[in-house]
Protein backbone atom coordinates (compact mmCIF):
# COMPACT_ATOMS: atom_id res chain seq x y z
CA UNK A 1 0.00 0.00 0.00
CA UNK A 2 0.91 3.50 -0.83
CA UNK A 3 2.32 5.77 2.65
CA UNK A 4 3.76 8.96 2.67
CA UNK A 5 6.05 9.98 6.07
CA UNK A 6 6.33 13.40 7.26
CA UNK A 7 7.90 12.68 10.35
CA UNK A 8 8.31 16.18 11.17
CA UNK A 9 5.29 17.99 12.41
CA UNK A 10 6.71 21.30 12.96
CA UNK A 11 10.09 23.18 12.62
CA UNK A 12 10.52 26.66 13.96
CA UNK A 13 13.85 28.03 12.22
CA UNK A 14 15.69 31.94 12.82
CA UNK A 15 15.29 33.89 9.31
CA UNK A 16 18.36 32.55 7.34
CA UNK A 17 18.83 28.93 8.40
CA UNK A 18 18.60 26.49 6.42
CA UNK A 19 15.88 24.05 6.97
CA UNK A 20 15.30 20.55 5.38
CA UNK A 21 12.13 18.82 5.34
CA UNK A 22 12.00 15.31 5.23
CA UNK A 23 9.64 12.63 3.47
CA UNK A 24 9.74 8.97 3.46
CA UNK A 25 7.19 6.87 1.07
CA UNK A 26 6.09 3.49 -0.06
CA UNK A 27 4.70 2.18 -2.71
CA UNK A 28 5.55 -1.01 -4.48
CA UNK A 29 4.87 0.43 -7.96
CA UNK A 30 7.97 0.90 -9.66
CA UNK A 31 6.70 3.88 -11.29
CA UNK A 32 5.36 6.94 -9.77
CA UNK A 33 5.51 10.78 -8.79
CA UNK A 34 5.92 12.80 -6.08
CA UNK A 35 5.15 16.16 -5.34
CA UNK A 36 5.51 18.74 -2.47
CA UNK A 37 3.15 21.51 -2.32
CA UNK A 38 2.91 24.65 -0.08
CA UNK A 39 0.20 26.07 1.86
CA UNK A 40 0.67 29.36 3.58
CA UNK A 41 -1.30 30.61 6.31
CA UNK A 42 -3.55 32.39 4.29
CA UNK A 43 -4.60 28.88 2.74
CA UNK A 44 -4.06 28.27 -1.22
CA UNK A 45 -2.55 25.56 -2.00
CA UNK A 46 0.85 25.41 -4.46
CA UNK A 47 2.36 23.35 -6.23
CA UNK A 48 6.22 23.24 -6.17
CA UNK A 49 7.90 20.30 -7.31
CA UNK A 50 6.68 16.87 -9.37
CA UNK A 51 9.51 14.29 -10.07
CA UNK A 52 9.39 10.67 -11.49
CA UNK A 53 10.48 7.71 -10.06
CA UNK A 54 12.83 7.74 -13.44
CA UNK A 55 14.26 10.80 -12.40
CA UNK A 56 17.17 10.91 -9.63
CA UNK A 57 18.65 13.78 -10.46
CA UNK A 58 18.54 16.55 -7.30
CA UNK A 59 16.80 19.57 -8.44
CA UNK A 60 17.29 23.20 -7.22
CA UNK A 61 14.84 26.33 -7.84
CA UNK A 62 16.54 29.34 -6.52
CA UNK A 63 16.28 28.66 -2.61
CA UNK A 64 14.92 25.46 -3.05
CA UNK A 65 16.25 22.07 -3.56
CA UNK A 66 15.16 18.76 -3.89
CA UNK A 67 16.98 15.23 -2.92
CA UNK A 68 15.35 12.42 -4.21
CA UNK A 69 16.76 8.85 -3.05
CA UNK A 70 15.08 5.70 -3.98
CA UNK A 71 17.61 3.85 -2.48
CA UNK A 72 16.06 5.31 0.73
CA UNK A 73 12.49 6.20 -0.68
CA UNK A 74 13.13 9.59 0.29
CA UNK A 75 12.47 13.07 -1.21
CA UNK A 76 13.76 15.32 0.97
CA UNK A 77 12.85 18.92 0.25
CA UNK A 78 15.51 21.87 1.64
CA UNK A 79 15.30 25.87 1.93
CA UNK A 80 18.33 27.51 2.12
CA UNK A 81 18.58 30.88 3.69
CA UNK A 82 14.98 30.23 4.67
CA UNK A 83 12.28 33.41 4.74
CA UNK A 84 9.45 34.60 7.08
CA UNK A 85 7.38 34.05 3.97
CA UNK A 86 8.63 30.32 3.89
CA UNK A 87 6.58 29.70 7.00
CA UNK A 88 3.83 27.28 5.69
CA UNK A 89 2.40 24.09 5.67
CA UNK A 90 4.39 21.61 3.26
CA UNK A 91 2.89 18.39 2.12
CA UNK A 92 4.66 16.06 0.11
CA UNK A 93 2.36 13.86 -1.91
CA UNK A 94 2.94 10.23 -3.85
CA UNK A 95 0.97 9.14 -7.20
CA UNK A 96 0.89 5.67 -8.71
CA UNK A 97 1.05 6.24 -12.15
CA UNK A 98 -2.35 3.92 -12.53
CA UNK A 99 -4.87 5.12 -14.91
CA UNK A 100 -8.29 3.37 -13.34
CA UNK A 101 -9.56 2.58 -9.72
CA UNK A 102 -7.91 3.61 -6.92
CA UNK A 103 -4.78 3.87 -9.13
CA UNK A 104 -3.11 7.43 -9.36
CA UNK A 105 -5.08 8.93 -6.44
CA UNK A 106 -2.43 11.22 -5.02
CA UNK A 107 -1.85 10.51 -1.47
CA UNK A 108 -0.25 13.06 1.01
CA UNK A 109 1.31 13.14 3.91
CA UNK A 110 0.09 14.67 6.92
CA UNK A 111 2.31 17.87 6.39
CA UNK A 112 5.04 20.02 8.13
CA UNK A 113 4.71 22.98 9.57
CA UNK A 114 7.58 25.39 9.20
CA UNK A 115 7.64 28.67 11.01
CA UNK A 116 10.50 30.68 10.18
CA UNK A 117 11.11 34.19 12.59
CA UNK A 118 12.59 37.23 12.30
CA UNK B 1 -4.90 36.43 -11.94
CA UNK B 2 -4.74 33.60 -14.67
CA UNK B 3 -4.62 30.04 -13.38
CA UNK B 4 -7.87 28.30 -11.31
CA UNK B 5 -10.96 30.60 -10.37
CA UNK B 6 -13.28 29.36 -7.84
CA UNK B 7 -16.30 30.45 -6.44
CA UNK B 8 -17.71 31.38 -3.61
CA UNK B 9 -14.88 31.81 -1.41
CA UNK B 10 -17.00 30.94 1.70
CA UNK B 11 -20.51 29.85 2.06
CA UNK B 12 -22.70 28.77 5.23
CA UNK B 13 -25.64 26.17 4.74
CA UNK B 14 -28.12 24.23 6.58
CA UNK B 15 -28.72 20.85 6.94
CA UNK B 16 -30.47 19.65 3.81
CA UNK B 17 -29.56 22.97 1.35
CA UNK B 18 -28.34 22.55 -1.73
CA UNK B 19 -25.70 24.34 -3.35
CA UNK B 20 -23.16 24.42 -6.35
CA UNK B 21 -19.24 25.36 -6.66
CA UNK B 22 -17.97 26.51 -9.55
CA UNK B 23 -14.46 26.29 -10.93
CA UNK B 24 -12.85 27.65 -14.16
CA UNK B 25 -9.43 27.65 -15.33
CA UNK B 26 -7.99 29.03 -17.97
CA UNK B 27 -4.74 27.28 -18.89
CA UNK B 28 -6.73 24.40 -21.43
CA UNK B 29 -6.00 21.76 -19.23
CA UNK B 30 -7.67 18.58 -19.36
CA UNK B 31 -7.76 17.08 -16.12
CA UNK B 32 -9.33 18.75 -13.46
CA UNK B 33 -10.03 18.10 -9.80
CA UNK B 34 -12.49 18.54 -6.73
CA UNK B 35 -10.57 18.05 -3.43
CA UNK B 36 -11.91 18.64 0.15
CA UNK B 37 -9.68 19.13 2.87
CA UNK B 38 -9.95 18.31 6.76
CA UNK B 39 -8.08 19.06 9.72
CA UNK B 40 -5.31 16.42 9.85
CA UNK B 41 -6.57 14.19 6.64
CA UNK B 42 -4.81 16.11 4.37
CA UNK B 43 -6.44 16.79 0.60
CA UNK B 44 -9.23 13.62 -0.46
CA UNK B 45 -10.08 13.37 -3.97
CA UNK B 46 -13.82 13.69 -4.52
CA UNK B 47 -14.02 13.40 -8.04
CA UNK B 48 -11.99 14.28 -11.38
CA UNK B 49 -12.04 14.66 -15.18
CA UNK B 50 -10.32 13.56 -17.60
CA UNK B 51 -11.54 15.59 -20.38
CA UNK B 52 -14.80 17.18 -21.06
CA UNK B 53 -17.68 15.26 -20.43
CA UNK B 54 -16.16 12.71 -18.31
CA UNK B 55 -16.21 12.45 -14.60
CA UNK B 56 -14.38 9.83 -12.62
CA UNK B 57 -15.37 9.21 -8.60
CA UNK B 58 -12.17 9.97 -6.11
CA UNK B 59 -11.88 8.61 -2.44
CA UNK B 60 -14.90 10.53 -1.08
CA UNK B 61 -17.58 10.77 -3.35
CA UNK B 62 -20.67 10.41 -1.42
CA UNK B 63 -22.88 13.21 -1.21
CA UNK B 64 -22.08 15.18 -4.07
CA UNK B 65 -22.11 15.55 -7.62
CA UNK B 66 -20.14 17.11 -10.40
CA UNK B 67 -20.56 18.36 -14.17
CA UNK B 68 -17.44 19.26 -16.30
CA UNK B 69 -19.38 21.58 -18.33
CA UNK B 70 -16.74 21.94 -20.99
CA UNK B 71 -13.20 22.26 -20.96
CA UNK B 72 -13.03 25.03 -18.51
CA UNK B 73 -15.62 24.60 -16.55
CA UNK B 74 -15.71 21.95 -13.12
CA UNK B 75 -18.39 22.39 -10.98
CA UNK B 76 -19.23 20.48 -7.53
CA UNK B 77 -23.55 20.10 -6.34
CA UNK B 78 -24.01 19.53 -2.91
CA UNK B 79 -27.90 17.88 -3.59
CA UNK B 80 -28.54 17.93 0.30
CA UNK B 81 -25.64 19.09 2.65
CA UNK B 82 -25.08 17.34 5.44
CA UNK B 83 -22.49 18.74 8.55
CA UNK B 84 -20.37 16.23 7.74
CA UNK B 85 -18.91 17.98 4.58
CA UNK B 86 -18.11 20.71 6.70
CA UNK B 87 -14.51 21.33 4.97
CA UNK B 88 -12.39 23.69 2.81
CA UNK B 89 -12.59 22.52 -0.92
CA UNK B 90 -10.40 23.16 -3.33
CA UNK B 91 -10.59 22.81 -7.01
CA UNK B 92 -7.48 21.92 -9.45
CA UNK B 93 -6.59 21.47 -12.96
CA UNK B 94 -3.26 19.94 -14.28
CA UNK B 95 -1.28 18.84 -17.57
CA UNK B 96 -1.09 15.55 -16.18
CA UNK B 97 -3.17 12.23 -15.53
CA UNK B 98 -5.12 11.19 -12.83
CA UNK B 99 -3.82 11.67 -9.38
CA UNK B 100 -1.40 14.93 -10.17
CA UNK B 101 -3.01 18.18 -9.49
CA UNK B 102 -0.32 21.38 -10.19
CA UNK B 103 -2.49 24.87 -10.17
CA UNK B 104 -5.39 25.12 -7.25
CA UNK B 105 -7.82 27.93 -7.01
CA UNK B 106 -7.95 29.86 -3.27
CA UNK B 107 -10.39 27.36 -1.85
CA UNK B 108 -14.15 27.64 -0.27
CA UNK B 109 -14.87 27.08 3.74
CA UNK B 110 -17.96 25.36 3.72
CA UNK B 111 -19.82 25.09 6.47
CA UNK B 112 -22.88 22.98 7.32
CA UNK B 113 -25.20 24.07 10.44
Amino acid sequence: AQKVTQAQTEISVVEKEDVTLDCVYETRDTTYYLFWYKQPPSGELVFLIRRNSFDEQNEISGRYSWNFQKSTSSFNFTITASQVVDSAVYFCALSEAGYGGSQGNLIFGKGTKLSVKP
Amino acid sequence: NAGVTQTPKFQVLKTGQSMTLQCAQDMNHNSMYWYRQDPGMGLRLIYYSASEGTTDKGEVPNGYNVSRLNKREFSLRLESAAPSQTSVYFCASSEWFRGQPQHFGDGTRLSIL
